[in-house]
Formats: C-alpha cells, sequence, structure tokens
C-alpha cells in the first residue's frame, strides 16, 4: 500500500542554523511529490513539488527539496532558518487524484 | 491573489447537536476537497468533488456526515448529530482540475471544531 512516512515528529533548531526534514514514501510507481507547511491554526501552504526532471528542485521561503528514488526519499532543506519557520511541515504523495500525507513534523525554531 | 474561503473559523457545540461548515472555492476551480485533521496529525481526506459530482467519499462516516456541492461552486459540509470525537480542523481545499495527482491543492485557513 502506497505510504508516506515522516519519521519525526518534533525537530529543534536554532535560528540561523540549516534545516533538513525527513520524508520516506512508498509507492509504485514514479510518484508525484509535495511539501506543504502549515503555520498554528492556519491552512496548508505548497512549499514545493516534484513530477519529474532535475531531481533538485526550488520552492518558496528558500526551502529546497531533492528526490532520491533510491532512498525513496524526498527530503526538504533550507540552508539557514528563520523564526518564521517555525511551523507544521507535511509531505504528500500524489495518487490515483488524490494526496497521501504524512502525519507532519513541528519544526520549533530556539533563538 | 485568489484564496479558498472558509467559514466559520471556529465553532463550538454540544454533542449530538447539528454544525455545518462552508467553502467557497477559488474561481475556476473544479475539484474541491473537504479533509478533517486531528492535532498532530496529517489531513485525511473525507470527500472530494469534480464540479457538483462526488469523486470519492469513502472516508465519510454517512451515518453522520454529508456533503454538497449543488451548483458545483460552494460546498457545506455538515455533521449531525456532532459526537465527542468530531473535534478537530476541518479544512478546504481546491484544484483547478484532476490531473492524475499531479494537481496543486490550495487549503482555506479552516474551521477549527470543538464538541463539548
Amino acid at each position: 500500500a502506497q505510504s508516506v512516512t515522516q519519521p519525526d515528529i518534533h525537530i529543534t533548531v536554532s535560528e540561523g542554523a540549516s534545516l533538513e526534514l525527513r520524508c520516506n514514501y512508498s509507492y509504485g510507481a514514479t510518484p508525484y511529490l509535495f511539501w506543504y507547511v502549515q503555520s498554528p491554526g492556519q491552512g496548508l501552504q505548497l512549499l514545493l513539488k516534484y513530477f519529474s526532471g532535475d531531481t533538485l528542485v526550488q520552492g518558496i521561503k528558500g526551502f529546497e527539496a531533492e528526490f532520491k528514488r533510491s532512498q525513496s526519499s524526498f527530503n526538504l532543506r533550507k540552508p539557514s532558518v528563520h523564526w518564521s519557520d517555525a511551523a507544521e511541515y507535511f509531505c504528500a504523495v500524489g495518487s490515483n487524484y488524490q494526496l497521501i500525507w504524512g502525519a507532519g513534523t513541528k519544526l520549533i525554531i530556539k533563538p | 491573489e485568489a484564496e479558498v474561503a472558509q467559514s466559520p473559523r471556529y465553532k463550538i457545540t454540544e454533542k449530538s447537536q447539528a454544525v455545518a461548515f462552508w467553502c467557497d472555492p477559488i474561481s475556476g476551480h473544479a475539484t474541491l476537497y473537504w479533509y478533517r485533521q486531528i492535532l498532530g496529525q496529517g489531513p485525511e481526506l473525507l470527500v472530494q468533488f469534480q464540479d457538483e459530482s462526488v469523486v470519492d467519499d469513502s472516508q465519510l462516516p454517512k451515518d453522520r456526515f454529508s456533503a454538497e456541492r449543488l451548483k458545483g461552486v460552494d460546498s457545506t459540509l455538515k455533521i449531525q448529530p456532532a459526537e465527542l470525537g468530531d473535534s478537530a480542523m476541518y479544512l478546504c481545499a481546491s484544484s483547478l482540475a484532476l490531473d492524475r495527482g499531479k494537481e496543486t491543492q490550495y487549503f482555506g485557513p479552516g474551521t477549527r471544531l470543538l464538541v463539548l
């Protein structure tokens, strides 16, 4: 069955430090991959997506993600986090006209 | 920038009462989704519309939940009667059209429901 795993429930990072959020998926075909961000009490906003081509994709707010087929991963990165990046981040796989969602990783920023 | 509108933003109700949530998608978006999100979890799809037709409602608890999109534009999700376990965030999203999982979904701010 198709699934998305985000192994880290919480991650704490100091402001200005680099960030990597992990996402692993289980999917039989070429996946359509997404990262969304949800600020407290808000809806979700698309950060970036991967369908094909260059495996390193750039998104909004300085985020990027790299698709690694051999590792079934689509990890999200940012070189230097800002306090405003504190939010919950969700990885998702597009399948059969729907999205299969991970459980999310909550990012906490230390001043 | 066009946005998905939802109302109310917050709703407190007592169990066994009826509640209704409204969603207005981005203009021109044919596909509309209702999700339920429990705190600390990812969104769970409840129902998906393509224009006014239901594409998928397999996860909708049909004994108490109903959803409609009569004119293929705005949509209403109803719960009757509400139960304590229904306390959650209800998110509405829309996309231009179905595209085999490639479509970008745009989310509204959600309705936070608390059932007492």
